[in-house]
């Protein structure tokens, strides 16, 4: 079974400037997060989308962070205009919605690593 | 808010030798579940072991153990014959029970093992 995909692994950009990341979850996985972890610390949360609909953006910072999840499959985070200060992991997530033997847990992907300038 | 601590920012341990990492966490909720996770210098966050609040018996995934204390709200991860690959950062991590909740994590803690 593939894992979480996601791309690209490094970007590296110029503050100002606009940058995508995505994901591909798990088949099957209806619940698809987003976190961002910067440097020594635990990932916080973003966005949470079961299927198509973001059910808990309120850590988005929406004046320059958008995301989407058309279908309900594979998903988009972007940031426009980029800040020095978004220089940082993101990770993405999926878990099943079902119980059963995972019930609970998050599955990971890579992650892309942001740098701005 | 739930919150999730881990006091210890990095620890240290020979190969082959026991280490303790610690975690206490705050919730009202009854229903929940409480993780460890490892994240080699890859990056990539992979499940160590998982708690369920409702369950009384202590976790157990072969050289990983927990100790749960649900009144101290306390989730201990103990190591056991420490080896080379598990030198990783160590994420507590809590999420509510019922509904798909989010995953709420703490600082971690930065794991050496010495040959």
């Amino acid at each position: 079974e593939a894992g979480v995909v996601q791309s690209p692994r490094y970007k590296i950009i110029e503050k100002k400037q606009p940058v995508a990341f995505w994901c591909n979850p798990i088949s099957g996985h209806n619940t698809l997060y987003w976190y961002r972890q910067n440097l020594g610390q635990g990932p916080e949360l973003l966005i949470r989308y079961e299927n198509e609909e973001a059910v808990d953006d309120s850590q988005l910072p929406k004046d320059r962070f958008s995301a989407e999840r058309l279908k309900g499959v594979d998903s988009t985070l972007k940031i426009q205009p980029a800040e020095l200060g978004d220089s940082a992991v993101y990770l993405c997530a999926s878990s099943p919605s079902k119980a059963g033997p995972n019930t609970g847990e998050l599955f990971f992907g890579e992650g892309s690593r942001l740098t701005v300038l | 808010a739930q919150t999730v601590t881990q006091s210890q920012p990095e620890m240290s341990v020979q190969e082959a030798e026991t280490v303790t990492l610690s975690c206490t966490y705050d919730t009202s909720e009854s229903d929940y579940y409480l993780f460890w996770y490892k994240q080699p210098p890859s990056r990539q966050m992979i499940l160590v072991i998982r708690q369920e609040a409702y369950k009384q018996q202590n976790a157990t995934e072969n050289r990983f153990s927990v100790n749960f204390q649900k009144a101290a709200k306390s989730f201990s991860l103990k190591i056991s014959d420490s080896q080379l690959g598990d030198a990783a950062m160590y994420f507590c991590a809590y999420r509510r029970g019922g509904s798909q909740g989010n995953l709420i994590f703490g600082k971690g803690t930065k794991l050496s093992v010495k040959p």
